[in-house]
């Protein structure tokens, strides 16, 4: 089974919905982010969490909001969805930093195709 | 101005060339450097991270120029299993901030 997994994998919907990403790990990380990737724009980090009790936004988080329901899942959700909203979104999971690391190496979901019509 | 540039590519290579893709990057500051390796409409994965001394893994050097910003990717004897889009990537905080770059896709023909 994958280390982390990510529903649905693609979703098609309409201006002003709702919708929900869910992301899942196995690996025991305790960090979790959410990314966007666009053509021609690279991965964006749209939120990241510590802990549960730890989230912050990253550089694109306007209409965006999260939920770190445990150690092991981490929501995405577009409030009200729209079309430039459209994009790959990948959940990503590592492990925390140490003394000496300034650095662990990230492990992506397979990532999940959003259409905003 | 981009925080990390890439050419997009695509680069066209037959079986066995040797092909380089370069990178730079804006923040002085950052203090990892990595490749990722991105098949079509799949998920980033670590190819090799890059020091300043420079490192090899098999067909794969990466090298980095603190001074210019600059990093490079070198890939000898391509195999048509290389073909995907190539990432550079730093890190450039202290939460494990990744900044991406738009990648340089790699095609790889018989």
């Amino acid at each position: 089974d994958a280390d982390v997994t990510q529903t649905p994998r693609n979703r098609i919907t309409k201006t002003g919905k709702r919708i929900m990403l869910e992301c899942s790990q196995t690996k025991g990380h305790d960090r979790m982010y959410w990314y966007r990737q666009d053509p021609g724009l690279g991965l964006r980090l749209i939120y990241y969490s510590f802990d549960v009790k730890d989230i912050n936004k990253g550089e694109i988080s306007d209409g965006y909001s999260v939920s770190r329901q445990a150690q092991a899942k981490f929501s995405l959700s577009l409030e009200s969805a729209i079309p430039n909203q459209t994009a790959l979104y990948f959940c990503a999971t590592s492990d925390a930093l140490s003394e000496v690391t300034s650095y662990n190496e990230q492990f992506f979901g397979p990532g999940t195709r959003l259409t905003v019509l | 101005r981009k925080e990390v540039e890439q050419d997009p590519g695509p680069f066209n290579v037959p079986e066995g060339a040797t092909v380089a893709f370069n990178c730079t990057y804006s923040n002085s500051a950052s203090q990892s450097f990595f490749w990722y390796r991105q098949d079509c409409r799949k998920e980033p994965k670590l190819l090799m991270s890059v020091y300043s001394s420079g490192n090899e893994d098999g067909r794969f050097t990466a090298q980095l120029n603190r001074a210019s910003q600059y990093i490079s990717l070198l890939i000898r004897d391509s195999k048509l299993s290389d073909s995907a889009t190539y990432l550079c990537v730093v890190n450039g905080g202290g939460y494990n901030k990744l900044i991406f770059g738009a990648g340089t896709r790699l095609a790889v023909h018989p």
